[in-house]
């Protein structure tokens, strides 16, 4: 049971425009969110978090948004880089320091 | 700077072998953790310890045991290699202190069982 959902396995954005990828979840318990950024033939590495008390939070070029109605997160990157290509994980936990992770979305940006 | 190492960056193995992955963190971190990711199903969390000589299992632990003698150091022990444990295998450590430490992970272990 995918209890943390990325629908999107691929998403390609010009460079410049705003990049979105979404992640679902189920687990209603899930109260600390985050998302890794992964490199080919190197480990993911954190890239911004969010907590539940919270719905946006802003780290330069990066937004995660919350909507804890919809059990629903989002990452905007803008404006897009050809170095943000990479796989993106969001991940989930429920308060401990064990993480569920998606399945992933493959980022391509078009010069 | 913040380092988790994998002894391996590629392995190859046949059925039936024992299989050793190493993995070592220099940050003094309490949390240790290790992974599979596989096309289509994200990162699966395998094992993971708290301490030393503590251990917990995740969400697959099946035909796998860990161990952690010293804090720096966590190996992921394949008792007795099948195909189906072909995978990338990625460490990661966090400090103590809940959810809102980050994890950091290694390179990665490319692992195929012939």
């Amino acid at each position: 049971d995918q209890q943390v959902k990325q629908n999107s396995p691929s998403l390609s954005v010009q460079e410049g425009r705003i990049s979105i990828l979404n992640c679902d979840y189920t687990n209603s318990m899930f109260d600390y969110f985050l998302w890794y950024k992964k490199y080919p033939a190197e480990g993911p590495t954190f890239l911004i978090s969010i907590s539940s008390i919270k719905d946006k939070n802003e780290d330069g070029r990066f937004t995660v948004f919350l909507n804890k109605s919809a059990k629903h997160l989002s990452l905007h990157i803008v404006p897009s880089q050809p170095g943000d290509s990479a796989v993106y994980f969001c991940a989930a936990s429920t308060g401990n320091e064990k993480l569920t992770f998606g399945t992933g979305t493959r980022l391509t940006i078009i010069p | 700077d913040v380092k988790v190492t994998q002894s391996s960056r590629y392995l190859v193995k046949r059925t039936g072998e024992k299989v050793f992955l190493e993995c070592v963190q220099d940050m003094d971190h309490e949390n240790m953790f290790w992974y599979r990711q596989d096309p289509g199903l994200g990162l699966r969390l395998i094992y993971f310890s708290y301490d030393v000589k503590m251990k917990e299992k995740g969400d697959i632990p099946e035909g796998y045991s860990v161990s952690r003698e010293k804090k720096e150091r966590f190996s992921l022990i394949l008792e007795s290699a099948s195909t189906n444990q072909t995978s990338m295998y990625l460490c990661a450590s966090s400090e103590k202190g809940g959810y809102n430490q980050p994890q950091h992970f290694g390179d990665g272990t490319r692992l195929s069982i012939l």
